[in-house]
């Protein structure tokens, strides 16, 4: 199974600023996926992270609020970008391989934004 | 497209007591179907999962599930309850192969002594 590194693990943020979550895994995987969980609610997928071309979005998410990157196979980051409030939640990194029956995710990163 | 539907938004059960939360799914083909836990502050962690052979599929920590393709129903169960089972529990679902995992709106877990 996979370990999933995600940093920051929470943080504190001002509105009109941007920030930057980052996914680290151990082993090289094919899929990365980040969700966002709003206060009280369900994980909504926000992307598929691809390595080497853009992130596919998921119906509502967009590219200027929640570019993504993924440099290889280890390794993605999520910015939210001119943060509101609106923006606090549970963000998570999910992975995938070959092989595996099941995803794996990594610990949260959660944001409040004031 | 798929969906995932937690009917229960919370219960509450007496530690000792049995539980069984329920989840119903909605996908054109076979499901590959998962309960994950959410304890308060904690990332999700992966009860059990579905994917063929032995409708009666065991987890970790007591608790199993029974994939009823007739009733499209993949209700999780545990016969007695512990404190320590409180928390938040997420019904999920994916195509076949696929990690991109479509979620219910999950059921919370409250257990009195």
């Amino acid at each position: 199974s996979a370990v999933i590194s995600q940093k920051p693990s929470r943080d504190i943020c001002q509105r009109g600023t941007s920030l930057t979550i980052q996914c680290q895994v151990d082993s090289q995987v094919t899929m990365m996926f980040w969700y966002r969980q709003q206060p009280g609610q369900s994980l909504t997928l926000i992307a598929t992270a691809n390595q080497g071309s853009e992130a596919t979005y998921e119906s509502g998410f967009v590219i200027d609020k929640f570019p993504i990157s993924r440099p290889n196979l280890t390794f993605s980051t999520l910015t939210v970008s001119n943060m509101s409030p609106e923006d606090s939640s549970i963000y998570l990194c999910s992975v995938g391989d070959r092989g595996d029956t099941e995803a794996f995710f990594g610990q949260g990163t959660r944001l409040t934004v004031v | 497209a798929q969906s995932v539907t937690q009917p229960d938004i919370h219960i509450t059960v007496s530690e000792g007591a049995s539980l069984e939360l329920r989840c119903n799914y909605s996908y054109g083909a076979t499901p590959y179907l998962f309960w994950y836990v959410q304890s308060p502050g904690q990332g999700l962690q992966l009860l059990l999962k579905y994917f063929s052979g032995d409708t009666l599929v065991q987890g970790i920590k007591g608790f199993e599930a029974e994939f009823k393709r007739s009733q499209s129903s993949f209700n999780l169960r545990k016969p007695s309850v512990h404190w320590s089972d409180a928390a938040e529990y997420f019904c999920a679902t994916s195509g076949a192969g696929s990690y991109q995992l479509t979620f219910g709106k999950g059921t919370k877990l409250s257990v009195i002594p």
